[in-house]
């Protein structure tokens, strides 16, 4: 039973250009979360998804940022135009559909570097 | 925005000692969680505890949900090397809602 699958594990980008990252929630999971990791800090919360809805996007900023949780295939988070800001670890999290207990287990992340 | 405080930000200690690391909270979580991340890595779930008073072990890993509902601790007995890394508290306030995280505890362990 695989894990929250993340690709690529490393991105490097230059400023202005475009960032993909995708994630596959674990087998059975609705529901996909996005969180972003600074440098000896702790993960902060993005955008929750369900299949094709955007839950909650409390977390992301309003420009140049977006996700996506298609119907078919794995979840997107994108950065338009990126700045040096941007680079971070990028984790996915997934948890099965709602109910009493619905532990978040954690993808190996995106490390994202903007140069 | 909301925050866990989490102590302490680091120890260091001797193998075979015991650990002990909390969270507080100015609110109410309904829900509240302990990972471990490695370098490189992303977090690893350890304990997960759903009610007030509850207690619930985990091999050498105890953690309590305080009866508040706003704090939480985590103990490791008999620390041994591989439980070096970041241990993070976090809660959610209703299910499957945002988890809000700690700032994180950096284990190191000398052998």
């Amino acid at each position: 039973n695989a894990g929250v699958m993340q690709n690529p594990r490393h991105l490097v980008r230059r400023r202005g250009q475009e960032a993909r990252l995708r994630c596959s929630p674990m087998k059975g999971h609705s529901h996909v979360y996005w969180y972003r990791q600074l440098p000896e800090e702790g993960l902060k919360f993005m955008v929750y998804l369900q299949k094709e809805n955007i839950i909650d996007e409390s977390g992301m900023p309003k420009e140049r940022f977006s996700a996506e949780f298609p119907k078919e295939g794995p979840s997107i988070l994108r950065i338009q135009q990126v700045v040096r800001g941007d680079s971070a670890a990028y984790f996915c999290a997934s948890s099965p559909p709602s109910g009493y207990y619905n532990e978040q287990f954690f993808g190996p992340g995106t490390r994202l570097t903007v140069l | 925005g909301q925050q866990l405080n989490q102590s302490p930000q680091s120890m260091f200690i001797q193998e075979g000692e015991d650990v002990s690391m909390n969270c507080t909270s100015s609110s109410i979580f309904n829900t509240w969680l302990w990972y471990k991340q490695d370098p490189g890595e992303g977090p690893v779930l350890l304990i997960a505890l759903y009610k007030a008073g509850e207690l619930t072990s985990n091999g050498r890993l105890t953690a309590q949900f305080g009866i508040t509902r706003k704090d939480s601790f985590l103990n490791i007995s008999a620390s041994i090397p591989s439980d070096v890394g970041i241990y993070f508290c976090a809660g959610h306030k209703t299910s499957g809602s945002r988890l809000t995280f700690g700032e994180g505890t950096q284990l190191t362990v000398n052998p």
